[in-house]
């Protein structure tokens, strides 16, 4: 029961950016709610990729950012590597929910 | 450091009872704003929230399944239990436990390593 929706798949060459979006409504991101991205690499559980819109935790190369506007988020990868094929999702929360936390539809990253 | 792992039965039967076992370690969840959460993701879609206790001993179930959702913790052993009743060949899925962190403002971080639950007779 996805309520953010992201595009199925993205891809680029190395050292290209890639963006992926997440549209929202307004009873989750545009409620004001923050978004966190997630990387799920193949065979093995999430980790956080950005916390509260634009926040990278230590040890997550600059070269990820994310941005919020109204009510989508977007993740930009910026000099594409071969090592950021994966799966990305996008989370937030919603009002309409009891304030549940809601994920994305997640977006497979291809690095031709 | 802080770690998660979850534990349980690989296979459980239709209409039986699944329970998931959660152990953790680097936090406490009597301490301010901890809380855990579990997710699942069956194989080859994305990733649903499930539930979630906090410090407090509160509880929340995502909306579509909170009347076969209980959440509970034994704060001593540092574990978080779920159980969820009638299971179905749908509910087949890695079921991940998290600290989660939001009332901090950081999501979910970090994960276990998510346990694969098969529902078949």
């Amino acid at each position: 029961q996805s309520v953010l929706t992201q595009p199925p798949s993205v891809s680029g060459a190395p050292g290209q950016r890639v963006t992926i979006s997440c549209t929202g409504s307004s009873s989750n991101i545009g409620a004001g709610y923050e978004v966190h991205w997630y990387q799920q690499l193949p065979g093995t559980a999430p980790k956080l990729l950005i916390y509260v819109n634009s926040n990278r935790p230590s040890g997550v190369p600059d070269r990820f950012s994310g941005s919020k506007s109204g009510t989508s988020a977007s993740l930009v990868i910026t000099g594409l590597q071969a090592e950021d094929e994966a799966d990305y999702y996008c989370q937030s929360y919603d009002s309409s929910l009891s304030d549940s936390r809601v994920f994305g539809t997640g977006t497979k990253v291809t690095v031709l | 450091q802080v770690t998660l792992r979850e534990s349980g039965p690989a296979l459980v039967k239709p209409t039986q009872t699944l329970t998931l076992t959660c152990t953790f370690s680097g936090f406490s969840l009597s301490t301010s704003a901890m809380c855990v959460s579990w997710i699942r993701q069956p194989p080859g879609k994305a990733l649903e929230w499930l539930a979630r206790i906090d410090w407090e001993d509160d509880k929340y179930y995502s909306t579509s399944l909170k009347t076969r959702l209980t959440i509970s913790k034994d704060t001593s052993k540092n574990q978080v239990v779920l159980t969820m009743t009638n299971m179905d060949p749908v509910d087949t899925a890695t079921y991940y436990c998290a600290r989660d962190d939001t009332v901090r403002g950081r999501g979910f971080d970090p994960w276990g390593q998510g346990t694969l639950v098969t529902v078949s007779s």
